[in-house]
């Protein structure tokens, strides 16, 4: 069964400052990997989807990849701004059919000013 | 383009009490999905229509049945709600007809109490 885990759970820095959050699966055999983000109270905003053909994926100022073989992905934010602070959820789609999207729990992001 | 909408946005409800949860999207998608999250678990997928007239089971479907109504709207309704089933519950549709393979989009959720 696909287990997806973000480290760390809570993650709080200074404005500027860049970052890395983590995110591991379990089964390789992934046919996407998508990254979200969630403010207090509100509902998913998709902020990047890699194919599992592609290596990475920029918007921005975010840039997320994604390494099969190691079952892992990260999402850089550079020059993190308190507008960043929510929670970053990333999702993985297993390569095959009568699945969905599997969610990792979260890391909470706080940028302070 | 108002995306996913759901209604309503709130409710609370009284052990054994029933009610639909609605949701529509206006993004001419194929596949529409519910969620529902708790604290500590993540997101978990209930049910999910991968086209229209079509309907499956995903992870944790017990005490929930789904209708997908036509191509826009997708209701979940709990027949008799139970106190476990308080939660945030949130819609999402994506385009392709092999779900998944493309961004789903959510919508701002529902809040349910059950008491």
């Amino acid at each position: 069964k696909q287990e997806v885990t973000q480290i760390p759970a809570a993650l709080s820095v200074p404005e500027g400052e860049n970052l890395v959050l983590n995110c591991s699966f379990t089964d390789s055999a992934i046919y996407n990997l998508q990254w979200f983000r969630q403010d207090p109270g509100k509902g998913l905003t998709s902020l990047l989807l890699i194919q599992s053909s592609q290596r990475e994926q920029t918007s921005g100022r975010l840039n997320a990849s994604l390494d099969k073989s190691s079952g892992r992905s990260t999402l850089y934010i550079a020059a993190s701004q308190p507008g960043d602070s929510a929670t970053y959820l990333c999702a993985a789609q297993l390569n095959q059919a009568g699945t969905a999207l599997i969610f990792g729990k979260g890391t909470t992001l706080s940028v302070s000013s | 383009n108002a995306g996913v909408t759901q209604t309503p946005k709130f409710q609370v409800l009284k052990t054994g009490q029933s009610m639909t949860l609605q949701c529509a999207q206006d993004m001419n998608h194929n596949s529409m999905y519910w969620y529902r999250q708790d604290p500590g678990m993540g997101l978990r997928l209930i049910y999910y229509s991968a086209s229209e007239g079509t309907t499956d089971k995903g992870e944790v479907p017990n005490g929930y049945n789904v209708s997908r109504l036509n191509k826009r709207e997708f209701s979940l309704r709990l027949e008799s709600a139970a106190p476990s089933q308080t939660s945030v519950y949130f819609c999402a549709s994506s385009e392709g007809g092999f779900y998944g393979q493309e961004t789903q989009y959510f919508g701002p959720g529902t809040r349910l109490l059950v008491l």
